[in-house]
Parts: structure tokens; C-alpha cells; sequence
């Protein structure tokens, strides 16, 4: 399978824990986008690489929120200290130029506890 | 005021009807367009680009008013299996913006 690959697919964790999430994009993709989406809402942009630069961050994405792109491969985001309301799905997509469509990984559901 | 806007509906249809969603944007800069499906708890998927000129691909349309800054789907012939969330994107020099979704139902 060649498309954009999300792990884990599902988090549960306690309040104040720091979660991890990994994406693959499609190999040859060099543009990976972050997304967040929460219940009836559509995807609310969190940041954007271009290989390994991280080129646009949203407002949304507060300094416990972090993203990196190491050799413009995979991309992790991080969430120190989650609260209540990081509870979302968190998907990525790739796109090979900023003009075509992306496409998405199957997402992280995140749940905080 | 949203920079991509969509009527979250729902939208219920009878099978074989026909439904047209739209779908206004607020970046006048936008270049590129697109729809996307989402079923429930699942990831987008690309339905179809939009192109100036107006595109179709079997039972579904798209279309594009630049003057009045929309794109539209029309779906003929709905089908059970037609029932998800429709979402539009905007993008292009910017980061593509995608609307909350338009939810359809189509029922026997």
C-alpha cells in the first residue's frame, strides 16, 4: 500500500500526558500537511511542511504542539501536557504540489480521559 | 466569517433523486478546488477536482463561479451508498481551507 500511513490509528490517554503521533506520506509527496477535526467540523489546518521545513503553523496550534519533519521523510506531532480538549481526530495528508488535491492517512483518534 | 462555507444540512433524498450542494469561499486569490467524501469516523477522499470549465465524472458535476466565488456538486441519481459528508476545499497560493462538510442522506 502506497498511500499515506497514520499510527497509531487510535490514543486514549490520561490528562497531562504527552502523546506522539507518526505519518508516512506517499513516497514521492514532498508537501505534508497536519490537520485536526472534531465532531461536525471540517478539517482545521495545524501546519504544513515542505520536505523538512516546516513552512506555515495555524494560530490553533498552541506552543504545547510541536511538529517535525526530519529529512523531509515522516513527519511526528507531539502534544505535551493534552487536555480535555485535544480530544480529535488528527489526520495527515500529502500532496506532491501545493496546488493538487492531498491525500489523507486514516488519522489518529485521540481521546483524553 | 468562515473562509469556506457550507450548508452542514442534512440533506435527505430519496434514491434516484438529484442533490446540489454549494459551496462559497471568501479568498478571491483561491486557484484550485476540490470535493472530497468523508463517511462517518473515517479519513477524506478526493471525489473530484474542480475545473473552470466544469467537469463530470459519471453521476457527479462540479463547477466553478469565480465572479460569484463558489463551487458546486450536483449528484444525479443518488444512490444508498451516496450518503456520507461532502466536503468542498479551497486552496491554491495558501494553505487549502476546507469547509465543514454538507451531510447527505439518501434513503430508500
Amino acid at each position: 500500500d502506497t498511500g499515506v500511513s497514520q499510527n497509531p490509528r487510535h490514543k486514549i490517554t490520561k490528562r497531562g500526558q504527552n502523546v506522539t503521533f507518526r505519518c508516512d506520506p506517499i513516497s514521492e509527496h514532498n508537501r505534508l500537511y497536519w490537520y485536526r477535526q472534531t465532531l461536525g467540523q471540517g478539517p482545521e489546518f495545524l501546519t504544513y511542511f515542505q520536505n523538512e521545513a516546516q513552512l506555515e503553523k495555524s494560530r490553533l496550534l498552541s506552543d504545547r504542539f510541536s511538529a517535525e519533519r526530519p529529512k523531509g521523510s515522516f513527519s511526528t506531532l507531539e502534544i505535551q501536557r493534552t487536555e480535555q480538549g485535544d480530544s480529535a481526530m488528527y489526520l495527515c495528508a500529502s500532496s506532491l504540489r501545493r496546488d493538487q488535491p492531498q491525500h489523507f492517512g486514516d488519522g489518529t483518534r485521540l481521546s483524553i480521559l | 466569517r468562515k473562509e469556506v462555507e457550507q450548508d452542514p444540512g442534512p440533506f435527505n433524498v430519496p434514491e434516484g433523486a438529484t442533490v446540489a450542494f454549494n459551496c462559497t469561499y471568501s479568498n478571491s486569490a483561491s486557484q484550485s478546488f476540490f470535493w472530497y467524501r468523508q463517511d462517518c469516523r473515517k479519513e477524506p477522499k478526493l471525489l473530484m477536482s474542480v475545473y473552470s470549465s466544469g467537469n463530470e465524472d459519471g453521476r457527479f458535476t462540479a463547477q466553478l463561479n469565480r465572479a460569484s466565488q463558489y463551487i458546486s456538486l450536483l449528484i444525479r441519481d443518488s444512490k444508498l451508498s451516496d450518503s456520507a459528508t461532502y466536503l468542498c476545499v479551497a486552496g491554491g497560493s495558501y494553505i487549502p481551507t476546507f469547509g465543514r462538510g454538507t451531510s447527505l442522506i439518501v434513503h430508500p
